[in-house]
């Protein structure tokens, strides 16, 4: 069974850091894509980061590009984010979520339970 | 950037009633990608690659659609189905989400 388990989220300052990790298990972690995507409160879905199998590529959208760092851990099979100048419209949930991707398209088939990341001061 | 924009916003259905949910895209997109996320609960892959059913989707369910225009149809509404909706592209960076569709039951 596919298993992805955030932590680290918490109540930080704006401008502070914080990184949040994801385990996951259940599959081969070194052979997928993962990602990171985010959801305020009561508003939608948002896409954060994609990092590749290698760790080689990795992927952001302008609002968090130069803050944000995706990367992983294939031996301990860990995702991670490091979150740094945070702002107070960076609160959200964070899910970590596997990522299926190929030339065509990507899409995210498992998520984790998200984790809360509030920033304020 | 692709934008992704559902229609509608909010709808009810009473059980047994047909639901189409659609999903407009500013640019041309290889696949839509849909999940459905229930109250309090993580977003769950529903639909992918257009047309292909997640594990453990209904068949009640279908998706279709091409260019810039995609649909998500229930055949039969049930209790269950109650739950938001969301559209996603992954054809090009940055990958983009709809806002989403709250199905309501009647």
């Amino acid at each position: 069974e596919v298993q992805l388990v955030e932590s680290g989220g918490g109540l930080v300052q704006p401008g502070r850091s914080l990184k949040l990790s994801c385990a996951a298990s259940g599959f081969t972690f070194s052979n997928y894509y993962m990602a990171w995507v985010r959801q305020a409160p009561k508003k939608g879905l948002e896409w954060v980061a994609t990092i590749s199998t290698s760790g080689s590529r990795t992927y952001y959208p302008d609002s968090v590009k130069g803050r944000f760092t995706i990367s992983r851990d294939n031996a301990k099979s860990s995702l991670y984010l490091q979150m740094n100048s945070l702002k107070s419209e960076d609160t959200a949930t964070y899910y970590c979520a596997r990522s299926h991707y190929y030339s065509a398209t990507g899409y995210f088939d498992y998520w984790g339970q998200g984790v809360m990341v509030t920033v304020s001061s | 950037e692709i934008v992704l924009t559902q229609s509608p916003t909010t709808m009810a259905a009473s059980p047994g009633e047909k639901v189409t949910l659609t999903c407009r895209a500013s640019s041309s997109v290889s696949y839509m990608h849909w999940y459905q996320q229930r109250s309090g609960a993580s977003p769950k892959l529903w639909i992918y690659e257009t047309s292909k059913l997640a594990s453990g989707v209904p068949n009640r369910f279908s998706g279709s659609g091409s260019g810039t225009s995609y649909s998500l149809t229930i055949n039969s509404m049930e209790t269950e189905d109650a739950a938001t909706y969301y559209c996603q592209q992954g054809s090009s960076y940055p990958n983009t989400f709809g806002a989403g569709t709250k199905l309501e039951l009647k």
